[in-house]
């Protein structure tokens, strides 16, 4: 069963910066793209980052461009996600999300997110 | 950046109804498109992919239509526990973007 599991959410103030990590099972890890998207509290979803199944891409929307920096640790079956010069506007959920062999492919796993809260 | 446009952004419906959203691609993404359901609290789910393709385990009362810039999503006969918003997304460049959400609540 295809497993991910977010962690490192939380309060940080405007600023500051947080790392998100996700941890993957029941499929091979190195084999697949990942991707990040994000949920305001009551809005809709936004296309975060994605990177390549070796981590040899890394792409990223205009909102975070600059200020997030996506990596893996194969040897670890885990994404991160490392956020800095946060904003009020980042706060969201941060979805993990499984993609295919391509970069652009479908997104057909994800996880159940964890809270990213930026705020005084 | 390709916009994805979805439309209604919410409908009222009673158990039995067909319920249709479209969304359109402000360019043609081929049959590059899914859509999921996303309950209260939850993660999206996979429903449909390239435009018409059931994913495994999604009952068969969900499906989908159309390819290059306009598409639909059905609900044959809805069910209470198809209260959700449902979004569309394309899959043809990066980024990935999102349509708007359609909240779909009992009528």
């Amino acid at each position: 069963e295809v497993q991910l599991v977010e962690s490192g959410g939380g309060l940080v103030q405007p600023g500051g910066s947080l790392r998100l990590s996700c941890t993957a099972s029941g499929f091979i890890f190195s084999n697949f793209a990942m991707h990040w998207v994000r949920q305001a509290p009551g809005k809709g979803l936004e296309y975060v980052s994605a990177i390549r199944s070796n981590g040899g891409s890394t792409y990223y929307a205009n909102s975070v461009k600059g200020r997030f920096t996506s990596s893996r640790d194969n040897s670890k079956n885990t994404l991160y996600l490392q956020m800095a010069s946060l904003r009020a506007e980042d706060t969201a959920v941060y979805y993990c999300v499984r993609g295919g062999t391509a970069m652009v492919t479908i997104l057909d796993y994800w996880g159940q997110g964890t809270l990213v809260t930026v705020s005084s | 950046d390709i916009q994805m446009t979805q439309s209604p952004s919410s409908l009222s419906a009673s158990v039995g109804d067909r319920v249709t959203i479209t969304c359109q691609a402000s360019r043609d993404i081929s049959t590059y498109l899914s859509w999921y359901q996303q309950k209260p609290g939850k993660a999206p789910q996979l429903l449909i992919y390239d435009a018409s393709n059931l994913e495994t385990g999604v009952p068969s009362r969900f499906s989908g239509s159309g390819s290059e810039t306009d598409f639909t999503f059905t609900i044959s006969s809805l069910q209470p526990e198809d209260i959700a918003t449902y979004y569309c997304q394309h899959y043809d460049s990066l980024p990935l973007t999102f349509g708007g959400g359609t909240k779909v609540e009992i009528k």
